[in-house]
């Protein structure tokens, strides 16, 4: 049973550009969440996609989009890169059971360096 | 604004002892409080839970303690073990089924042999 997974592990850019992160949720889970962890930081809310929709959002610009497809897969897009982005980017998925919170099962990130 | 703190950013506790790691919340609609482990190069992996409605939660070697007055949780580790080593994260999420979670910054901890 694989559990939720990302790609790349590691991506380098330079500030300008766009990036696309990918994440396959933990299988039977159909909600997925973004957290972007700077060092010494702990991760901090993104947004979140439920039946392809983006249904919470944190305090974060434009700049940063999403994308939930039909098999739940989701994807992180950062447009006009900064220095500041920086960081590990999590993808967390979960099971939307109505009135019951399930706790979040997480990826091991991919490092995004901008240069 | 740091809706949960974790003033503590690491502890080191002899093998055999206790572990106590602290959090406290700011955010009174928090109702539902988690800790997540993370070892280095993976992602956070859940720990342990509480509800609002309940003050104490056990499972196995952990436990975490609610006091809701007093806006301020602690997980409890009995016998600390070499391999409990890592950062230790609170969190914490309201009730509404969209899971929104806002973590602290983490308390590394040590565990020695």
């Amino acid at each position: 049973d694989a559990g939720v997974t990302q790609s790349p592990t590691h991506l380098i850019k330079t500030r300008g550009q766009q990036v696309t992160l990918r994440c396959s949720p933990k299988s039977g889970h159909d909600t997925v969440s973004w957290y972007q962890q700077a060092l010494g930081q702990g991760p901090q809310f993104i947004f979140q996609y439920y039946e392809e929709e983006e249904r919470q959002r944190g305090n974060f610009p434009d700049r940063f989009s999403g994308h939930q497809f039909p098999n739940y897969s989701s994807e992180l897009n950062v447009n006009a890169l900064l220095l500041g982005d920086s960081a590990l980017y999590l993808c967390a998925s979960s099971l939307r059971d109505r009135g019951h919170l399930q706790p979040q099962h997480f990826g091991d990130g991919t490092r995004l360096s901008i240069l | 604004d740091q809706q949960v703190k974790q003033n503590s950013p690491s502890l080191s506790v002899q093998e055999g002892r206790i572990s106590i790691l602290n959090c406290d919340y700011t955010n009174s609609m928090f109702d539902y409080f988690l800790w997540y482990k993370k070892y280095p190069a993976e992602g956070p992996t859940f720990l342990i839970s509480i509800s609002s409605i309940k003050d104490k939660n056990e499972d196995g070697r952990f436990t975490v303690f609610l006091n809701k007055s007093a806006k301020h949780l602690s997980l409890h580790i009995v016998p600390s073990q070499p391999g409990d080593s890592a950062v230790y994260f609170c969190a914490a999420s309201d009730l509404t089924g969209y899971q929104k979670v806002t973590f602290g910054t983490g308390t590394k901890l040590q565990v020695i042999p």
